[in-house]
């Protein structure tokens, strides 16, 4: 299934580095999300877009930071990150999200290590 | 309070078994209720919705008690391509916020 891509997959970076995650998706939704699963933790929802806007941010920390240049696109720049940032950012999408209740469809994740 | 409780297992059941899940949410203004299942270092998937009056997907019954606060998900004739973690997603009108449980995990014994 390729409804939602995500790179890389695996990624290891120091706590001083800078690095991008990204997610494509090729189902014509209009909004995008970014969460974040940490062993024994429930998904935590980290940032919406709907229609290229930033409709919520989850008291998400500013070393990490979301970009959508159009509504197919998603970032994740990350910067100066610790290590209990270390986890799965799972990025999804659904139609739109101002209707609410919508399926959302995950990408595969990209498992992060921070050292 | 968390907004969506499990009770994350694991469940080990034989293969053939009739298991159930539930799942309780804490927001009365809850909208929208989904089951997901998620693999082993796999992304969640969508399992099946729930609605008010009951659904059924093959060997999938999910049912949702809005007076009690709980959706339930019934798994008969359990296969083996069934482990996986269960996850409970509640989705909140107001704010549009999606909150997932921390999953139930099963595991299908031969």
């Amino acid at each position: 299934e390729t409804g939602v891509t995500q790179t890389p997959r695996h990624l290891v970076m120091g706590m001083t580095n800078k690095k991008s995650l990204k997610c494509e998706q090729h189902l014509g939704h209009n909004a995008m999300y970014w969460y974040k699963q940490s062993a024994k933790k429930p998904l935590e929802l980290m940032f919406v877009y709907n229609f290229k806007e930033q409709t919520e941010n989850n008291s998400v920390p500013s070393r990490f930071s979301p970009e959508c240049p159009n509504s197919s696109h998603l970032f994740l720049h990350l910067h100066t990150l610790q290590p209990e940032d270390s986890a799965l950012y799972l990025c999804a999408s659904s139609q739109d999200r101002r209707q609410g209740g919508e399926t959302q469809y995950f990408g595969p994740g990209t498992r992060l290590l921070v050292l | 309070r968390k907004e969506v409780e499990q009770d994350p297992g694991p469940f080990n059941v034989p293969e053939g078994a009739t298991v159930a899940f539930n799942c309780t949410y804490s927001n009365s203004a809850s909208q929208s209720f989904f089951w997901y299942r998620q693999d082993c270092r796999k992304e969640p998937k969508l399992l099946m919705s729930v609605y008010s009056s009951g659904n059924e997907d093959g060997r999938f019954t999910a049912q949702l008690n809005r007076a009690s606060q709980y959706i339930s998900l019934l798994i008969r004739d359990s296969k083996l391509s069934d482990s996986a973690t269960y996850l409970c997603v509640v989705n909140v009108r107001a704010g549009n916020q999606f909150y997932f449980g921390t999953g139930t995990s099963l595991t299908v014994i031969p």
